[in-house]
């Protein structure tokens, strides 16, 4: 039973364009949400992530959306760099703390195109 | 330093053999926790740890499948008997107790033929 989904497997954006990747999660007890990248042969890197109190987390070019009523969070970059085509993970905790497991989804590989 | 360094790199084994594979996490990082990528996109939670002590295990195959983090040593992850479901990227992570957002080793590959 996946419990994130993220339902685009690919999505390709040109440069300077805004990329969204989307996911959803089933599990009600989910209450913080994390993004990842991941380069060919490397491990995942975090990126950003939001509390399930908030509805918006921003850093630089990352935005996270989250939609608690619909289960459903988003990831935009604006604008897009050939620098991050990569696979995106979106991940999921349901406890409090930083030592919780991660529920992760199948990625979306984002290519940006010049 | 301030990678998690994992080896080996890659991994062959036959059926049947063991495997064994390091995890070096961040210094101060109390937390460790052990992934297993399958089919190159599905990460599945093994193990973590706080210090040296198992602190979630929910994810462990019950067989042939350990793991330790001893003081002043890399902690390590065991297959006795690989079978070759268990080829996969083998990712090991560690985190401080004050952010989310664990810091990932660039993995192991583990081939069993």
């Amino acid at each position: 039973d996946q419990q994130v989904k993220q339902n685009s497997p690919s999505l390709s954006v040109q440069e300077g364009r805004i990329s969204i990747l989307n996911c959803d999660y089933t599990n009600s007890m989910f209450d913080y949400f994390l993004w990842y990248k991941k380069y060919p042969a490397e491990g995942p890197t975090f990126l950003i992530s939001i509390s399930s109190i908030k509805d918006k987390n921003e850093d630089g070019r990352f935005t996270v959306f989250l939609n608690k009523s619909a289960k459903h969070l988003s990831l935009h970059i604006v604008p897009s760099q050939p620098g991050d085509s990569a696979v995106y993970f979106c991940a999921a905790s349901d406890m409090s703390g930083t030592a919780s497991k991660l529920t992760f989804g199948t990625g979306t590989r984002l290519q940006v195109t010049l | 330093g301030e990678e998690v360094a994992q080896t080996p790199k890659h991994l062959v084994r036959g059926e049947g053999q063991k495997a064994k594979l390091y995890c070096a996490p961040i210094k101060g990082h109390s937390y460790v926790f052990w992934y297993q990528q399958v089919l190159k996109n599905e990460f599945k939670f093994l193990i973590s740890f706080q210090n040296e002590n198992v602190f979630d295990e929910t994810g462990m195959p019950k067989e042939r499948f350990s793991a330790k983090c001893l003081p002043n040593s890399p902690c390590s992850l065991e297959i006795q008997a690989t079978k070759l479901e268990d080829s996969a990227v083998y990712f090991c992570a560690s985190s401080d107790d004050r952010n989310y957002g664990y810091t990932f080793g660039s993995g192991t590959r583990l081939t069993v033929v």
